[in-house]
């Protein structure tokens, strides 16, 4: 079993529509990142978590510590946003290793 | 620069060949990561260097997979008689207490092997 699990592995979206994006994990954590990939391109860091909620634009990161569950809204997508968000957790050692989820690849139709 | 180069970006070997590919982390970050990142998965940790150290070497698939840090900032990945399974992006990350572990990746280097 993966530490680390995302759902879906791939999803197809409208335009405009509201997307969640779903990871759990099954290790003790000190964080939780979001990431974004675009083809080709490297990685961004989008949100760091260690409880409750963040926002930054239409993304909105929620984390539930107890369930060890996190979900990445996006509200209004747009085709821009087509992209793989990987979650990934930090473990508790004693520097910040990072295990990484498969990715969800989420492509946004005008 | 101010993000975390990587070079080459492309590279094409012939099995059995030996490849080296750079990482430029941030300046001053003491941590730097190696990442392993086949087709269509999630990167895989390789290995970890605080400063010159290398502290975690777990990820390292085989012995033919071999990484350094001599001075503290820039790295190498070394993969010796490349295989065709190593065929892969390899990331390259930095983070310091200033980022608060956030870890700043490279473009990667997208490994072929023929």
């Amino acid at each position: 079993k993966n530490e680390v699990e995302q759902s879906p592995q791939n999803l197809t979206a409208q335009e405009g529509e509201f997307i969640t994006i779903n990871c759990s994990y099954s290790v003790g954590i000190s964080a939780l990142h979001w990431l974004q990939q675009h083809p080709g391109g490297g990685i961004v860091s989008l949100f760091m978590l260690s409880s409750g909620k963040k926002k930054h634009g239409r993304l909105i990161a929620t984390i539930n510590i107890q369930e060890k569950h996190s979900s990445l809204h996006i509200t209004a997508s747009h085709p821009r946003d087509s992209a793989v968000y990987i979650c990934a957790v930090r473990m508790k050692t004693s520097y910040d290793k990072v295990i990484f989820g498969p990715g969800t690849s989420l492509s946004v139709i005008p | 620069g101010a993000g975390v180069s990587q070079s080459p970006r492309y590279k094409v070997a012939k099995r059995g060949q030996d490849v080296a590919l750079r990482c430029d982390p941030i300046s001053g970050h003491v941590s730097l990561f190696w990442y392993q990142q086949a087709l269509g998965q999630g990167p895989e940790f390789l290995t970890y260097f605080q400063n010159e150290a290398q502290l975690d070497k777990s990820g390292l698939p085989s012995d033919r997979f071999f990484a350094e840090r001599p001075e503290g900032s820039v790295s190498t990945l070394k993969i010796q008689r490349t295989q065709q399974e190593d065929s892969a992006v390899y990331l390259c990350a930095s983070s310091s207490e200033r980022t608060g572990g956030t870890q700043y990746f490279g473009p990667g280097t997208r490994l072929t092997v023929l």
